[in-house]
């Protein structure tokens, strides 16, 4: 199986602030990763697959970059509305493991 | 619009049952894969199980293996998870998704919460 590990686990940043958030494949998932954000109380939300994609409607802010092993999201400009959980999904394989998640919390 | 609804959760108790069911809509179901995701109390997401356009292939994580069947009926739009056994470590609100091969998992229903508790 395929292991999936983010880090940090949290990250406390002010508004403004560039945040950089890194996920490590155990294998190659060559670029089928996904990142989602996800809300106290809500489901996930799609932000970027494919390693670097942006989902429609997703601002330009979020940037995914990587391949195969190694992944980041970084938020340029960190928002208000951006303080949230962001976890990493491999879909390389039909399960696609997640990662741990990041918090992203207000410092 | 695209949307994913689940339903039948609530509060079983230990060793009890429970079948979920997720209803789509706006999109071609029978063309995605789906799966279940459950996240307990202040915890991490965590992939239970998927299933196949035509339910060919089904798989499991070790957790819940054993205990839980996932189903789909494509006439209805609808996959369901069966949940078998219950336990205290299973309470967590349930999601469905839809599966797509470019996007991954790019869309979620709103979760069903289940509580299992004596």
């Amino acid at each position: 199986d395929i292991q999936m590990t983010q880090s940090p686990s949290t990250l406390s940043a002010s508004v403004g602030d560039r945040v950089i958030i890194t996920c490590r494949a155990s294998q190659s998932v060559n670029n089928y990763l996904a990142w989602y954000q996800q809300k106290p109380g809500k489901a996930p939300n799609l932000l970027i697959y494919k390693a670097s994609t942006l989902e429609s409607g997703v601002p330009p802010r979020f940037t995914g970059r990587g391949s195969e092993t190694e992944f980041t999201l970084t938020i340029s400009s960190v928002q208000p509305d951006d303080f949230a959980v962001y976890y990493c999904q491999e879909y390389k394989s039909y399960s696609g493991t997640l990662g741990q998640g990041t918090k992203v919390e207000i410092k | 619009q695209v949307q994913l609804v689940e339903s039948g959760g609530g509060l079983v108790k230990p060793g009890g049952s429970l079948r979920l069911s997720c209803t789509a809509s706006g999109f071609t179901f029978s063309d995605y894969f789906m799966s279940w995701v459950r996240q307990a109390p202040g915890k991490r997401l965590e992939w239970l199980s998927y299933i196949s356009t035509t339910s060919v292939y089904t798989n499991y994580a070790d957790s819940v293996r054993g205990r839980f069947t996932i189903s789909r009926d494509n006439a209805l739009n609808t996959v369901y998870l069966q949940m078998n056994s219950l336990t205290n470590e299973d309470t967590a609100v349930y999601y469905c998704a839809r599966d797509d091969e470019e996007r991954g998992r790019d869309v979620w229903g709103h979760g069903t919460s289940v509580t299992v508790s004596s």
